[in-house]
């Protein structure tokens, strides 16, 4: 299986500032990565596909880069109700597997 | 729109088996695989299985191989995945999560999940 790994495990922000999340396979991945968005009670959101490709009704701020093993997820002038935690996933290879998380705190 | 509605929380016993359900609507139900991912209490992301809604055919996670089955209904856009033989780290949130058929693919509608509790 491919092992995803996020960095950090944890992030502390404050509102109108820029972070990066970088999430590293453990083989490459080509632009079979994807980066959600998560909630405590709700369900994922998709925001990143194929490593670049904001999904339909994403804001801006929220931008993917990379390819082969390394990828990262930048937000922009964080807004308050973007305090979650993200995960990455890759698509390459079955079993589909996931990053273990990076919780993004005020 | 596009929805995927998942049934309600369930208590089981260690040993028992749990059924839980997705009903989608909103798009042709056989145009997208639906993929089952869990998330045990204070842990990450775990994929468990996967259906294609035109064949039935499905694969599963190496954890899950001879423990969990997953049946689709065509006549109500209605996936199945039965987990037996549960025990308490099988306690966690059940989404199902429909994914492109195409490569690469992503998770673009997920269900609420649904609440599994394994306790004596």
């Amino acid at each position: 299986d491919i092992q995803m790994t996020q960095s950090p495990s944890s992030l502390s922000a404050s509102v109108g500032d820029r972070v990066t999340i970088t999430c590293r396979a453990s083989r490459s991945i080509s632009v079979y990565l994807n980066w959600y968005q998560h909630k405590p009670g709700k369900a994922p959101n998709l925001l990143i596909y194929a490593a670049s490709h904001l999904h339909s009704g994403v804001p801006s701020r929220f931008t993917g880069s990379g390819s082969g093993t390394d990828f990262t997820l930048t937000i922009s002038g964080l807004r308050p109700e973007d305090f979650a935690t993200y995960y990455c996933q890759q698509s390459y290879s079955n079993p589909p597997t996931f990053g273990q998380g990076t919780q993004l705190e005020i | 729109q596009v929805q995927l509605v998942q049934s309600g929380a369930e208590v089981k016993r260690p040993g028992a088996s749990v059924k839980v359900s997705c009903k989608a609507s909103g798009y042709t139900f056989t145009s997208y695989y639906i993929h089952w991912i869990r998330q045990a209490p204070g842990q990450g992301l775990e994929w468990m299985a996967v259906i294609n809604p035109t064949t039935g055919s499905t694969s599963f996670a190496q954890n899950f191989q001879g423990r969990a089955t997953m049946t689709r209904d065509t006549s109500t856009n209605t996936v199945y995945v039965e987990l037996s033989s549960l025990r308490s780290g099988d306690t966690a949130l059940y989404y199902c999560a429909r994914g492109t058929q195409v490569v690469p693919f992503y998770y673009d509608y997920w269900g609420q999940g649904a609440l599994v509790t394994v306790s004596s």
